[in-house]
């Protein structure tokens, strides 16, 4: 069945980097368009950036503008968030989720992974 | 980017309830809209898509409407398993938004 699933999360210092990662199997990856959303704790949803099919069209959150990247690699089936210059403010669960059409166009999110927490101690 | 606005932000009701889930958009975003559900501790499940299409496998009890900048949410006939928090979703741009989300909760 379709699936995602994060990994990568983990506890780092502000101002240090993590890479995510995120494995989809159960359908065409390269067909989708891929993004990451996160969750604050006790916080509501809040997008963070979009890949689209080809890999090379990219959007992303002005809260994470310059300092986040997301990629993919077509022939591993992965998303990937690099994820520089961190702060306090970017702790929360980190979800992928897969986008309703792959080029340049929009749609909704399903499914969504699990999720992978990532903390920024100060 | 377009601002989502839900209300109320939390909600009591009674198993066998009616509830409706109120989400406003900023701008006119036509039918781009989208509704999730996500339980403690799960991740968001997709309820609805396009204002009002049901996404296959989910409950009839649940529905949509509205258009441009006004939407809602409607559970007919609560049931355990939706004391969940929902959220509303606009996709008509590229930075996709969501509302403040809505916590129903047991009365």
């Amino acid at each position: 069945q379709v699936q995602l699933v994060e990994s990568g999360g983990g506890v780092v210092q502000s101002g240090r980097s993590l890479r995510l990662s995120c494995a989809a199997s159960g359908f065409t990856f390269s067909s989708f368009g891929m993004h990451w959303v996160r969750q604050a704790p006790g916080r509501g949803l809040e997008w963070v950036a979009v890949v689209w099919n080809n890999g090379i069209k990219k959007h992303y959150a002005d809260s994470v503008t310059g300092r986040f990247t997301i990629s993919r690699d077509n022939s591993k089936d992965t998303v990937s968030l690099e994820m520089n210059s961190l702060r306090v403010e970017d702790t929360g669960i980190y979800y992928c989720a897969r986008d309703l059409c792959g080029g340049d166009c929009v749609g909704w999110f399903d499914p969504w992974g699990h999720g992978t927490q990532v903390t920024v101690s100060s | 980017d377009i601002q989502m606005t839900q209300s109320p932000s939390t909600l009591s009701a009674s198993v066998g309830d009616r509830v409706t889930i109120t989400c406003r958009a900023s701008q006119s975003i036509k039918n781009w809209l989208a509704w999730y559900q996500q339980q403690p501790g799960k991740a968001p499940k997709l309820l609805i898509y396009e204002a009002s299409d049901l996404q296959t496998e989910v409950p009839s009890r649940f529905s949509g409407s509205g258009s441009a900048t006004e939407f809602t949410l409607t559970i007919n006939g609560l049931q355990p398993d939706d004391f969940a928090t929902y959220y509303c979703q606009q996709y008509a741009t590229y930075s996709r938004t969501f509302g403040q989300g809505t916590k129903v909760e047991i009365k």
